[in-house]
């Protein structure tokens, strides 16, 4: 079975400041790991993906992941934080050769104070 | 634009009735799902289907139906069964069924019970 953990329901970090949004998981197989934003009462949105070869991602907005098979995680960066990336964030992972449904963790606010 | 169309965005339902929530897309992707959001606890799998005619229960399928008779159509009823329906519903398609697409979201509908 895949699973997805985002240890932290809420990470407060000041406009300017670098973030970080941690995601780990669990899967039989290779990993193909997302994250997704999601502003109040609308749907997600795609940030970006990890599928193969380069272990550190860009994606939309300068989000940026890195993927590290040893510590099996995909944390969600980005080097300045500003007030309009206050929002929901969710890790999912899908599996090499198996299901094809992406699990979800339970999501991380992200609050970043002017 | 292409996109996912859900609609009502708002719903209040009695207790007792059943209600739909409608699912439309225009990006010719085969596979569509149906979330339902609460708060804390990430996204839940309520039913899927990769090909018209087709769909597979997810992880909490008790109390919902679906028909997928267009590709571009997947609706999802909410049945009197459902003991506890109040929540956050998210559709989803994705173009590719083997794991390595991103899923594209609908606004969402939320549903209350009066």
């Amino acid at each position: 079975a895949q699973s997805v953990a985002q240890p932290e329901d809420q990470v407060n970090v000041a406009e300017g400041n670098p973030l970080t949004v941690k995601c780990t998981y669990s899967v039989s197989g290779n990993p193909y790991l997302f994250w997704y934003v999601q502003y109040p009462n609308r749907g997600l949105q795609f940030l970006l993906k990890y599928i193969t070869g380069d272990n550190l991602v860009k994606g939309s907005y300068g989000f940026e992941a890195e993927f590290n098979k040893s510590q099996t995680s995909f944390h969600l960066k980005k080097p300045s934080a500003l007030v309009s990336d206050s929002a929901l964030y969710f890790c999912a992972v899908s599996v090499s050769g198996g299901s094809y449904i992406p699990t979800f963790g339970r999501g991380t606010s992200l609050i970043v104070h002017p | 634009d292409g996109g996912i169309t859900q609609s009502p965005k708002y719903l209040f339902r009695k207790e007792g009735q059943n209600v739909t929530l409608s699912c439309e897309q225009n990006l010719n992707h085969d596979a569509m799902y149906w979330y339902r959001q609460d708060p804390g606890q990430g996204l839940r799998l309520i039913y899927y289907s990769q090909i018209v005619n087709d769909f597979q229960k997810g992880d909490i399928a008790e109390g919902y139906s679906v028909s997928r008779e267009k590709k571009e159509s997947f609706p999802l009823t909410v049945t009197s069964a459902q003991k506890n329906p109040t929540a956050f519903y998210l559709c989803a398609s994705s173009g590719r069924v083997v794991g390595t697409g991103e899923l594209f979201f609908g606004e969402g509908s939320r549903l209350t019970v009066l």
